[in-house]
């Protein structure tokens, strides 16, 4: 089974909201990661989590908070974002053997409007 | 600038025909690619990968060939069926100095099959 899965499917904040995206995979992965997709666009990584730890930060602003509490969860906390973060959230896993040549995993998204 | 992109953002193919997406590297460096298919309001599905110490590698009905001495790497798709309508991305792994890494996706082509 190569599932992961991400709550909620479709999401609308104001820009004054806090809200938080959610992604469980049940595969035993280690490595987990959150991209950003705009329409018509490829997927954007945005960070990278390696046995929970935070381990690249492609410079997103701190309205971003992601949150890894422990090896099957990851979440992405969300405050005071702009209409322009409007976009589909995707959340990604892979083993993490430590080769770098690893195979990953996308959940659905999520599908984030910011009014 | 973007070190993976494609040639053509659309392409057109008659139903039982067969198909080839063609995506350019610039990363002389990178080791791992991947063929992701995306439908309409759904994540990334993996559909099949290439380590650089290999010229081609077939799944069932699809082959992904690279040529690392121009940087070029191609998904063919066999006898293509309505199912196959999807954006395809190629991707390669970021390959930042071990450890778990973030993929970096070519802009897609929109595979489009005529009945």
């Amino acid at each position: 089974d190569t599932e992961v899965t991400q709550t909620p499917k479709h999401l609308v904040m104001g820009m004054t909201n806090k809200k938080s995206l959610k992604c469980e995979q049940h595969m035993g992965h280690r490595a987990m990661y959150w991209y950003k997709q705009k329409a018509k666009k490829p997927p954007e990584l945005m960070f990278v989590y390696s046995y929970e730890k935070l381990s690249i930060n492609e410079s997103v602003p701190s309205r971003f908070s992601p949150e890894c509490p422990n090896s099957s969860l990851l979440n992405l906390h969300l405050h005071a974002l702009q209409p322009e973060d409007s976009a589909l959230y995707l959340c990604a896993s892979s083993l993490w053997g430590g080769v770098g040549q690893e195979t990953q995993y996308f959940g659905p998204g999520t599908r984030l409007l910011v009014l | 600038g973007e070190s993976v992109g494609l040639h053509l953002p659309t392409l057109s193919v008659q139903e039982g025909d067969n198909s080839i997406i063609n995506c350019a590297y610039s990363n002389s460096a990178s080791d791992y690619f991947i063929w992701y298919k995306q439908e309409s309001g759904k994540g990334p599905q993996f559909i099949i990968d290439i380590r650089s110490n290999m010229d081609k590698r077939q799944g069932q009905r699809v082959t992904v060939l690279l040529n690392k001495t121009v940087k070029h790497l191609s998904l063919q798709i066999a006898a293509t069926q309505p199912g196959d309508s999807a954006v395809y991305f190629c991707a390669e792994n970021r390959h930042s100095g071990g450890g778990a890494d973030g993929l970096t996706f070519g802009k897609g082509t929109h595979l489009i099959i005529q009945p």
